[in-house]
C-alpha cells in the first residue's frame, strides 16, 4: 500500500465549486505539505503543516485553505473554485526528527481542472 | 523570477550518452535535493546534499554541491531510457524549514 495517498486522483469541476482534496500518510511523519505544479514553473508551495496545530502559508495561498485533522490527514480546499487553479496538486511528509529537513515524500498527485 | 533556476529546461540525449543537468541559486543552499518524476506522477527523491563540495552517487547518476552551496549539478552516466522524466532540484534558502522548488529539466533519453 501507499504511504503517502490522494483522493481524487483526477477532478473536473466548475467556476465557483467547492472542491476538497484529500490526503492521508501512513508514514507517521510530523509534516506534511500542498504543493501545484503547473507547466514550466515546477513546484510551488501552498500551505505546510509541522503538526497538527501548526499551518502556515506557503508562497501561494490565496484563494485556498487547508485542515490538518489528524496526524496522518491534510485537506486542501479551494473555496470557490477558478480556472487558474487547474493544475496538478501534490501533498508531502517529512520527519522532522531527520537530519535538516529531511527527504519529502510526495503522493501520486491530484489532477484538477476547472472549466 | 525563480529563486532556484534550473538548466537546461528541457534535455534529449541519445541513450548511452552523458548529460548535466544544473541547479543555481543566488542565496546559500541549506540543503540541496534532488528528486525525479514521470510525467503526470508524484516525485522520487534521488539524493540530499549538506555541505559544500558534498558528491553523492547512486547507480548512474552523482550529485555535487559546489563549494559557496549556491549551485548543484546532476550528472548521468550512460543514459538509458529509464532515466527519462522530469528531474527536480528543491533547496532550502530561507532556512525557513521548508523547500522552494526550480522549475524542473524535462529529459528524453533517445534510442
Amino acid at each position: 500500500d501507499a504511504d503517502v495517498t490522494q483522493t481524487p486522483r483526477n477532478r473536473i469541476t466548475k467556476t465557483g465549486k467547492r472542491i476538497m482534496l484529500e490526503c492521508s500518510q501512513t508514514k507517521g511523519h510530523d509534516r506534511m505539505y500542498w504543493y501545484r505544479q503547473d507547466p514550466g514553473l515546477g513546484l510551488r508551495l501552498i500551505y505546510y503543516s509541522f503538526d497538527v496545530k501548526d499551518i502556515n502559508k506557503g508562497e501561494i495561498s490565496d484563494g485556498y485553505s487547508v485542515s490538518r485533522q489528524a496526524q496522518a490527514k491534510f485537506s486542501l480546499s479551494l473555496e470557490s473554485a477558478i480556472p487558474n487553479q487547474t493544475a496538478l496538486y501534490f501533498c508531502a511528509t517529512s520527519d522532522s526528527t531527520r537530519q535538516g529537513l529531511g527527504e519529502q515524500f510526495f503522493g501520486p498527485g491530484t489532477r484538477l481542472t476547472v472549466l | 523570477s525563480q529563486e532556484l533556476e534550473q538548466s537546461p529546461q528541457s534535455l534529449i540525449v541519445q541513450e548511452g550518452k552523458n548529460l548535466t543537468i544544473n541547479c543555481t541559486s543566488s542565496k546559500t543552499l541549506y540543503g540541496l535535493y534532488w528528486y525525479k518524476q514521470k510525467y503526470g506522477e508524484g516525485l522520487i527523491f534521488l539524493m540530499m546534499l549538506q555541505k559544500g563540495g558534498e558528491e553523492k552517487s547512486h547507480e548512474k547518476i552523482t550529485a555535487k554541491l559546489d563549494e559557496k552551496k549556491q549551485q548543484s549539478s546532476l550528472h548521468i552516466t550512460a543514459s538509458q531510457p529509464s532515466h527519462a522524466g522530469i528531474y527536480l532540484c528543491g533547496a532550502d534558502i530561507h532556512g525557513a524549514q521548508k523547500l522552494v522548488f526550480g522549475q524542473g529539466t524535462r529529459l528524453t533519453i533517445n534510442p
